[in-house]
This record gives C-alpha cells, structure tokens and sequence, in this order.
C-alpha cells in the first residue's frame, strides 16, 4: 500500500546531541510537511517542501533544519536539541495542483525524548 | 482567538450514543479537514469538504459555509471510535493547515 513512513517510531537523544528524523513517501506526491506536536496540543507546521522550495514557517527555530533530497525522502535535522524540543514529529504528503482541497497523508510519527 | 475553535474539548460517551462534534472557523477557507489521532500518534484523513455533507460508514461530515462551522457526527458509536477528532482549514489561497485544538473522544462500553 502507498503509504507515509516515518523512522524511527520512537527517538531518544541527549541534550545538545544533534538528531535526524526520516521520512519517506510511496505516493509520488509534489508536497511534504514536517508539523511539531507537543502534548495535549494541536500539530504546529515548522516547514513544507513544495517539489524543491523550501517553506519555512517564520516562528520555525533556527534549530530545526530540512532536507529533501529526492521526491520520495524527507529529514528534519535538530542541530542541538533542547529540552523544550520533546514533541511528536509528524511528516504528511499532499499532491497540491493548483486545485484547493487535497488531504493530507499522514505518517505514524516519531515521538522524541531528551534526556 | 484561535481562527478555528472546537467543540467540546473533551466529550465521553456511552457505547451506541450519537457524537456531534462542531467546528467554527473565522476565516475564509478553501476547504475544511475532519482528522482522528489515536493515541501513540498517527494522524488519519476522516473527511475533507468545501460544501455540503459527506458520509462514510457511520460518519457523516456537514459544512455551513455561510456560517463558517462543520460538525462531525458519529452514529451508533463505539468503544474503538475513542480517539481526538481534529478539525483542520485551509485559509484560502494557501494549501496549508490551520488545525483547531482538538476534542477528545471516550466511548464507553
């Protein structure tokens, strides 16, 4: 099935230690976004990759940084992770053209800790 | 104020009952998204709607676009329906979401 994955599904690092999270798509969609979600609270958008352009959201941490190498694979890179970067990290899809209206595929999350 | 406001914030139910959840939103839109988070993270698309009504199984979505609110009913609800229901805009000329806090659902048994 084409599907959203995201690796790893749970991620410990330490304080300061620099952290990659990865995400892969089998939908061959145009749109990729990477939403922070800490607890009890609603997905916040830190940035979205429309085919190569690079979105960034202005209240996005410098911290946080993106790659997308290729259409099907997607990094959020924390550079020096804080305690207050504790969070659930969601990657979704969307084939955006031009057409409003076209949901968002969602993967599992990777639910970070620091220690 | 949050452009996109939900309620309840938390609802409990029992097994069979039926769920309205609403959705207000203050700003113009191109569509409106229906979500469900179940614990342990993963995000699933209910509905997306610019008008009108949907239904799926034994959920059916409406959207008032005149006085900007959706609401999101479960019929004959069940203990596995538990989850929190988001309700998510796209502003208009922008693909991206704007995500409403979410309720959270309990079905009991």
């Amino acid at each position: 099935d084409a599907m959203v994955i995201q690796n790893p599904r749970y991620q410990v690092t330490q304080f300061g230690k620099p952290v990659t999270l990865s995400c892969s798509q089998t939908l061959n969609h145009n749109v990729m976004y990477w939403y922070q979600q800490k607890s009890s609270q609603a997905p916040k958008l830190l940035f979205h990759y429309y085919d190569k352009d690079f979105n960034n959201e202005a209240d996005t941490p410098d911290n946080f940084q993106s790659r997308r190498p290729n259409t099907s694979f997607c990094f959020l890179d924390i550079r020096s992770p804080g305690l207050g970067d504790a969070a659930m990290y969601l990657c979704a899809t969307s084939r955006v053209e031009g057409a409003p209206g076209q949901p968002q595929h969602f993967g599992d999350g990777t639910r970070l800790s620091i220690l | 104020k949050n452009e996109v406001e939900q309620s309840p914030q938390n609802l409990t139910a029992q097994e069979g009952e039926f769920i309205t959840i609403n959705c207000s939103y203050s700003v113009g839109i191109s569509a409106l998204h229906w979500l469900q988070q179940h614990p342990g993270g993963g995000i699933v698309s209910l509905f997306m709607l610019s008008s009108g009504k949907k239904k799926h199984g034994r959920l059916i979505a409406t959207i008032n676009i005149q006085e900007k609110h959706s609401s999101l009913h479960i019929t004959a609800s069940h203990p596995r329906d538990s989850a929190v229901y988001i309700c998510a805009v796209e502003k208009g000329g922008s693909e991206k979401l704007v995500f409403g806090k979410g309720t959270k659902l309990t079905v009991n048994p």
